[in-house]
């Protein structure tokens, strides 16, 4: 089974500038979330999707984030304008829903100079 | 409060040691408990879910006391490639719905 595919792997860019990331879930999960990881914390919840429709967004800073999940199936994250707190690890995650465990993608490492 | 707390670690133990490590949760209205593994530069990756009963994978313990709203999990015979950050993770119900809340991550070392 395929696991959860993100893209790019890497991203610099400058402060102001605008950045976007992609994930696929596994095939068949309809519950889709981005999380965002600062060194040495855990993971933050951004966004939750189920299918199509957002579930929690409540720590989206929602002035310069956005996501969408438009046919419930892939997603994208954009930031924009970046700022320099926003240098962190952007994590995909899909689960069965329920109860079920999450699996993560690779994740993408946003370095903002 | 923090909502999901974890032994501030970092723990340095031996190769063959037993370590634990502890969780602390808030939500009383929880209902599911996982532990994962975040190796460095890496995605976590889950270890094991935790059950009520209690349950053991290999040299991997897990527990689950409601009443004190604690997790832990015990590695026996600890390897060098267990080195790593262990991230307590609690499924909670809140207004939104289920929320997947993960600990701060509790980092090992094993030592030759």
């Amino acid at each position: 089974e395929a696991g959860v595919a993100q893209s790019p792997r890497y991203k610099i860019i400058e402060k102001r500038q605008s950045v976007a990331f992609w994930c696929n879930p596994i095939s068949g999960h309809a519950t889709l979330y981005w999380y965002q990881q600062i060194l040495g914390q855990g993971p933050k919840l951004l966004i939750q999707f189920q299918n199509n429709g957002v579930v929690d967004d409540s720590q989206l800073p929602k002035d310069r984030f956005s996501a969408e999940r438009l046919k419930g199936v892939d997603s994208t994250l954009k930031i924009q304008p970046a700022k320099l707190e926003d240098s962190a690890v952007y994590l995909c995650a899909s689960s069965d829903g329920g109860n079920q465990p999450q699996h993560f993608g690779d994740g993408t490492r946003l370095s903002i100079l | 409060r923090k909502e999901v707390e974890q032994d501030p670690g970092p723990f340095n133990v031996p190769e063959g040691a037993t370590v634990a490590f502890n969780c602390t949760y808030s939500n009383s209205a929880s209902q599911s408990f996982f532990w994962y593994r975040q190796d460095c530069r890496k995605e976590p990756k889950l270890l094991m879910s935790v059950y009520s009963s209690g349950n053991e994978d290999g040299r991997f313990t897990a527990q689950l006391n409601r009443a004190s709203q604690y997790i832990s999990l015990l590695i026996r015979d600890s390897k060098l490639s267990d080195s790593a950050t262990y991230l307590c993770v609690v499924n909670m119900r809140d207004n939104y719905g289920q929320n997947f809340v993960f600990g701060p991550g509790t980092r090992l070392s094993v030592l030759p």
